[in-house]
């Protein structure tokens, strides 16, 4: 069993301001690190799955960074809009096959 | 676009019951998986497959059984309900991860809510 830890729990931001969570993960047996995004009502989606440490990567506004030496992972949110609410999830796999989740970040954009 | 189909979407059953949740993908992913989401925990891996006859225990396996005899399905049966299975359940998919591409994200169904009484 993985210790996934996601940091901070909850946050409120005013539209406009950009934002950045961490997900803390054992830095032994790496294999991927997944960020998903959870919108009430809906099925997780996928944002990024990185492998390699020090990689970087972007979807629009959204970005992360990967340090498997240190084990954390930061994902940045830039010019959050209210559309942007949601659970951000992020997930751990050490082999290939198994995921441990964090609990997450839950992201309200206050317009 | 189908993608990962679950039922039933919700279900009530008494202590000792025994029931299917299915799952199925029209994505022709090798690897399927079953979590669990509890309040104030993250999603937990229950079983997974990654691929048609071949299936292993994730995190919380007891009291669940899997089998996989098509690459399309991957039900999950309860063969004596608890309260404490009381959960929302999902299932999903992917293709196995490929690191050179960084790809091998899950697709997950849209849940299954059963309560156990």
């Amino acid at each position: 069993i993985l210790n996934v830890e996601q940091s901070p729990q909850s946050l409120h931001v005013q539209e406009g301001d950009s934002t950045n969570f961490t997900c803390s993960f054992p830095s032994s047996n790496f294999y991927a690190l997944h960020w998903y995004r959870w919108e009430t009502a809906k099925s997780p989606e996928a944002l990024f799955v990185m492998t390699l440490n020090g990689d970087e990567k972007k979807k629009g506004r959204i970005s992360a960074t990967l340090n498997t030496k240190e084990g954390y992972s930061y994902l940045y949110i830039k010019g959050s809009q209210p559309e942007d609410s949601a659970t951000y999830l992020c997930a751990s796999d050490p082999t290939g096959n198994q995921f441990y989740f964090g609990t997450g970040t839950s992201l309200t954009v206050i317009p | 676009n189908a993608g990962v189909t679950q039922t039933p979407k919700f279900q009530v059953l008494k202590t000792g019951q025994s029931m299917t949740l299915q799952c199925a993908q029209d994505m022709n992913h090798e690897y399927m998986s079953w979590y669990r989401q509890d309040p104030g925990m993250g999603l937990r891996l229950i079983h997974y497959s990654v691929g048609a006859g071949i299936t292993d225990q994730g995190e919380v396996p007891n009291g669940y059984n899997v089998s996989r005899s098509t690459t399309e399905d991957f039900p999950l049966r309860l063969l004596s309900a608890a309260p404490s299975q009381t959960s929302v359940y999902f299932c999903a998919s992917s293709y196995q991860i490929d690191r050179g591409l960084d790809t091998g994200e899950l697709f997950f169904g849209e849940g299954s809510r059963l309560t156990v009484l």
